[in-house]
């Protein structure tokens, strides 16, 4: 059974940089995507992008440019940093394992195991 | 970015029902399309990709359907612990897109 656990400072200071790091046990890093999604304060979810084990990566469009996501199959973690937060990057953040399924003539990737999340407020 | 929108928003119902989620996409997404179930304070959980496969060891009253734009949810007969949010997501194309959430409360 896969876990996640996600850890970090649950206050940043607006302008500064969020540092969350996800810690996977029961699997191996070097099979799958692996995923940070984030849920404001009762509001809904959004992708904000992955890391493959090989290191490639996919963001948000929408963060700007201020979003880096990392792996270190060793430690068995993924990290995400964002930078520049302001009060809008307050959310509960999830790290998740984004799985290959395939079906028909293609493979996509999906959500299938989720760590329990870490909330982050951004305030001065 | 590929738009998704639930509907309704919110819906009441009693435990027995049978309960029909939908949710359409701004353009076709073929059967790239998963279900999570969300619960308060809780992580979401996969509930049904691949549009209609139902992800392991999630009860059989949960099926979905549709392909293109268009997909739906159903729960054929809501159970106590079926009390919650769902978000449909669409994995055909980057970024991810989620729908705006469903909540299902007790009528």
């Amino acid at each position: 059974q896969v876990q996640l656990q996600e850890s970090g400072p649950g206050l940043v200071k607006p302008s500064e940089t969020l540092s969350l790091t996800c810690t996977v046990s029961g699997g191996s890093l070097s099979t799958s995507y692996w995923s940070w999604i984030r849920q404001p304060p009762g509001k809904g979810l959004e992708w904000i992008g992955y890391v493959y084990y090989s290191g490639s990566t996919k963001y948000n469009p929408s963060l700007k440019g201020r979003v880096t996501i990392s792996i270190d199959t060793s430690k068995k973690q993924f990290s995400l940093t964002l930078s520049s937060v302001t009060a809008a990057d307050t959310a509960m953040y999830y790290c998740a394992r984004d799985d290959l399924y395939c079906g028909g003539a293609s493979c996509r990737e999906v959500l299938d195991y989720w760590g329990q999340g870490t909330l982050v407020t951004v305030t001065s | 970015d590929i738009q998704l929108t639930q509907s309704p928003s919110f819906l009441s119902a009693s435990v027995g029902d049978r309960v029909t989620i939908t949710c359409r996409a701004s353009q076709d997404i073929s059967s790239y399309l998963a279900w999570y179930q969300q619960k308060p304070g809780r992580a979401p959980k996969l509930v049904i990709y691949g549009a209609s496969t139902l992800q392991s060891g999630v009860p059989s009253r949960f099926s979905g359907s549709g392909s293109g734009t268009e997909f739906t949810l159903t729960i054929s007969s809501l159970q106590p612990e079926d009390f919650a949010t769902y978000y449909c997501q669409q994995l055909d194309s980057y970024p991810r897109t989620f729908g705006q959430g469903t909540k299902v409360d007790v009528k």
